[in-house]
């Protein structure tokens, strides 16, 4: 089993800060990775697939890099609806999900 | 509009059975491969079991294999999940989920399966 690990665990910001996410798998998924937004009592929402190609409706201030075992998901200004819980996910071998990466308000 | 709409969920004694159902509607169903993603409480998701376009090729998480089974009716776009043994771990908010290009694209709003006595 692909485990993947993100870190920080969390992520304190002010809005408008730069939020920058990693995830590091523990062998190569190639590109297959996505990353969701999960907000309280909602299911989770996909931001980012392919590593690093945006998912319908996404806003460009989402974005993301990376390949092989290293991605990185980059806010670059954070909006208020963008406090939330971030989740890394590989499907190049079964899939599996990160721990997650809370984003709170400093 | 597009959606997935999940039922069945409940409370169940360990060693139970209960079986999951989630609406398709929207979309052309039989295009895509279909998930189950289940989330326990205070944790991340994990994924359960998918089934490809026409039902010939399915896959589980090692923990529910033996104990869960995915089918679906792609006449009635619909998905189903067949849980037998229910341990207490399987306690989770269960989601449908749809396989687009890469990742699940679309998510229903989950059903709450509890495993307790």
């Amino acid at each position: 089993e692909i485990v993947l690990t993100q870190s920080p665990g969390t992520l304190s910001l002010s809005p408008g800060e730069r939020a920058t996410l990693s995830c590091r798998a523990s062998q190569s998924v190639r590109s297959y990775l996505a990353w969701y937004q999960q907000k309280p009592g909602q299911a989770p929402r996909l931001l980012i697939y392919g590593a690093s190609s945006r998912a319908t409706g996404i806003p460009d201030r989402f974005s993301g890099s990376g390949s092989g075992t290293d991605f990185t998901l980059t806010i670059s200004g954070l909006e208020p609806e963008d406090f939330a819980v971030y989740y890394c996910q590989q499907y190049g071998n079964l899939k599996t999900f990160g721990q997650g990466t809370k984003v709170e308000v400093k | 509009e597009v959606q997935l709409v999940e039922s069945g969920g409940g409370l169940v004694q360990p060693g139970g059975s209960l079986r999951l159902s989630c609406a398709a509607s929207g979309f052309t169903f039989s295009r895509y491969w279909m998930s189950w993603v289940r989330q326990a409480p205070g944790k991340g998701p994990e994924w359960v079991a998918n089934i490809k376009q026409d039902g010939s090729d399915k896959g589980y998480v090692d923990s529910v294999k033996g104990r869960f089974t995915i089918a679906r009716d792609n006449a009635k776009n619909s998905l189903d999940l067949q849980m037998n043994s229910l341990r207490a771990e399987d306690t989770a908010v269960y989601y449908c989920t749809r396989e687009g290009h890469g990742g699940f694209d679309m998510w229903g709003q989950g059903t709450m399966v509890i495993v307790s006595s």
